[in-house]
């Protein structure tokens, strides 16, 4: 049961443009909603997180939106730079059986051409 | 503020021995998670510590176990190794509750 999903597994944008990765949730309890940045063989990257009682919440170029009744989160990366190539990972948390942990989606690897 | 700081950075092992690997949290930080990252299943969760206390287990059979002392540094052992068992372990940690969770460099296993 993949309560977290990510349904493009790349996207490909040009410099300067917007890039929209987008996420879908099928678990209501997820009160919390984290989006994190990887490369290769390194850890994630904490890049911009969401609580539900909002629905949008804007970090310098990283802008993350939450639809609750459409279960649906997006993040919002604008201007692109080439620097922002790499795999954008969402995740999802909240409900007394999620203590302590993040529910990851599969990824969307993300290259921005310059 | 110093990072998350995992060890080994990489780990050979051979099928059938144990592993043991640490998490280091940001200072202050009571609440460090363990998560497996292999290309077919992505990121998976192990568990979870707060204040010494496993306070919640993924789907991993036994063999998968971990403590945390009270330091909050944080170390997690695989036993009877198995090839299914390499992959990228990656130790996050955070203040507890609903807030964000910052992963150190990981832990590259291979069993041979």
């Amino acid at each position: 049961d993949q309560q977290v999903k990510q349904n493009s597994p790349s996207l490909s944008v040009q410099e300067g443009r917007i890039s929209i990765l987008n996420c879908d949730y099928t678990n209501s309890m997820f009160d919390y909603f984290l989006w994190y940045k990887k490369y290769p063989a390194e850890g994630p990257t904490f890049l911009i997180s969401i609580s539900s009682i909002k629905d949008k919440n804007e970090d310098g170029r990283f802008t993350v939106f939450l639809n609750k009744s459409a279960k649906h989160l997006s993040l919002h990366i604008v201007p692109s730079q080439p620097g922002d190539s790499a795999v954008y990972f969402c995740a999802g948390t909240g409900g007394s059986s999620n203590t302590g942990k993040l529910i990851f989606g599969q990824g969307t690897t993300l290259q921005v051409k310059p | 503020k110093a990072g998350v700081t995992q060890t080994p950075r990489y780990l050979i092992k051979t099928r059938g021995q144990q592993v043991t690997l640490s998490c280091s949290p940001i200072s202050g930080h009571r609440s460090v998670s363990w998560y497996q990252q292999t290309p077919g299943q992505g990121l998976q969760f192990l568990f979870e510590y707060f204040s010494e206390t496993q306070r919640n287990k993924g789907n991993f059979p036994g063999r998968f176990s971990g403590r945390q002392f009270s330091n909050s540094r944080s170390e997690m052992n695989v036993s009877t190794l198995e090839l299914g068992d390499s992959a990228l372990y990656l130790c996050a940690s955070s203040p507890g509750g609903n807030t964000e969770a910052f992963f150190g460099q990981g832990t590259r296993l291979t069993v041979v």
